[in-house]
């Protein structure tokens, strides 16, 4: 166990609906890093926070949207949800936005119907 | 643009038998270089991790090499196990601000009895 946990781990959508994922960081990390793994893909990096701040971003659109709480947990949103942003999405938390050493959440398969 | 190609992108072993899968990378300017296991549908979890400077580095009967110059690396998997079933991903990480970790697409292996 990595000590990064994501909720829920299944997800069920309709188009159009927005949703939010959660990740609990590992203990002492500050850092937070999205990922969105499509089938047979490797993991394409959304976004990263960092002490609460958004630290860079990845080539998604503004409808990804993030969140991260005075603990280091994270929120990913997503908004009008598309059939293509079904994924399993991964959060990997680090000590510092260098990232060193990541560890990664067992993911949230979101699936869009 | 940062690259990571992994080959082969699926493979079949017998248990008992060593296998290695081969990572290409074109990730500039080059931080530091590693292997994760994914079982399906879960988060990856990192096996190594080597620097500029590391050649080698072995966890259990996993060893990774690398070679900066080339921008190739290995990882070679000793007395396959039917738990070494699989996605092994080559990950690239890069000097920056913030993680820009670059992914590959992964080998799946599946360890046959």
């Amino acid at each position: 166990e990595t000590g990064v946990t994501q909720s829920p781990t299944h997800l069920i959508k309709t188009r159009g609906q927005q949703v939010t994922l959660r990740c609990s960081s590992q203990s002492g990390h500050n850092t937070v890093s999205w990922y969105q793994q499509a089938l047979g893909q490797g993991p394409q990096f959304i976004f990263q926070y960092y002490r609460e701040e958004e630290n860079g971003r990845g080539n998604f659109p503004p409808r990804f949207s993030g969140l991260q709480f005075p603990n280091y947990s994270s929120e990913l949103n997503v908004n009008a949800l598309e059939l293509d942003d079904s994924a399993l999405y991964l959060c990997a938390s680090s000590l510092g936005p260098e990232n060193t050493e990541a560890f990664f959440g067992q993911g949230t398969r979101l699936t869009v119907v | 643009k940062n690259q990571v190609e992994q080959s082969p992108q699926s493979l079949i072993i017998l248990e008992g038998k060593n296998c290695t899968l081969q990572c290409n990378y074109t990730v500039s300017p080059f931080s530091n270089l590693r292997w994760y296991k994914q079982d399906t549908g879960r988060g990856p979890v990192s096996l190594t991790i080597m620097t500029f400077s590391e050649n080698t580095k072995s966890n259990g009967r996993y060893t990774a090499t690398l070679d900066a110059d080339t921008k190739q690396s290995s990882l070679h998997i000793t007395a396959s196990q039917l738990s070494d079933s699989a996605s092994y991903i080559c990950v690239v990480s890069a000097r920056s601000g913030y993680s820009t970790l670059t992914f590959g697409k992964g080998t799946m292996l599946l360890v046959s009895p």
